[in-house]
């Protein structure tokens, strides 16, 4: 089982609908990621979260560290809005510490359509 | 201010040979990651390097391996091209990790090496 899950893996939106993207993991963590990943495969950092929620135009982070899960949210979704998103997490542990580098999800294709 | 940078773009190798991919952090940052993105396949941690240091090493074999510069650039090398090296490689930079606090991470535009 993989440490970080999302869902779904592809997804198909008409525009103005809202979209959701669910993040589920399994390990500690000091701080989980949402990022974007254009067709050219450049990739943006939309929020980085370790507790509560966070807003940015039309895109919603939350997130539940008791249930280790997290939810992106779109608004009045946008053709613009297609790429991958990707949940990614910080690794913590007792013994360990956080980790710098990132454990990340499969990703979700999210296609929307004019 | 100049995001993280990565060259070369595109490099084309044959089986058994080595591969060099360079990256610039953003001013400021000491830390490092590099990731693997094979074609259908998600993103994997490879290494990653804070004040001229390995910190941290991903499931990858011996002949992946890299370097931390004075200046904080990195180099990756990769030893021995095997055909399923071919991949986009994505670096990273942050500000240092300290007190257990996480940091936003800034990606590369990747370089991507294919193995012929």
């Amino acid at each position: 089982k993989n440490e970080v899950e999302q869902s779904p893996q592809n997804l198909t939106a008409q525009e103005g609908e809202f979209i959701t993207i669910n993040c589920s993991y399994s390990v500690g963590i000091s701080a989980l990621h949402w990022l974007q990943q254009h067709p050219g495969g450049g990739i943006v950092s939309l929020f980085m979260l370790s507790s509560g929620k966070k807003k940015h135009g039309r895109l919603i982070a939350t997130i539940n560290i008791q249930e280790k899960h997290s939810s992106l949210h779109i608004t009045a979704s946008h053709p613009r809005d297609s790429a991958v998103y990707i949940c990614a997490v910080n690794h913590y542990s007792l013994y360990g510490g956080s980790q710098g580098n990132l454990i990340f999800g499969k990703g979700t294709k999210l296609s929307v359509k004019p | 201010e100049a995001g993280v940078t990565q060259s070369p773009t595109h490099l084309i190798k044959t089986r058994g040979q080595q591969a060099t991919l360079r990256c610039s952090p953003i001013s400021g940052h000491t830390s490092v990651y590099w990731y693997q993105q094979a074609l259908g396949l998600g993103l994997q941690f490879l290494l990653w390097y804070d004040e001229g240091e390995e910190r941290n090493r991903g499931n990858f074999p011996p002949r992946f391996s890299g370097r931390q510069f004075p200046n904080y650039s990195s180099e990756l090398n990769v030893n021995a091209l095997e055909l399923e090296d071919s991949a986009l490689y994505l670096c990273a930079s942050s500000l240092h990790l300290f007190g257990g606090k996480a940091y936003e991470q800034y990606f590369g535009p990747g370089t991507r090496l294919t193995v012929t």
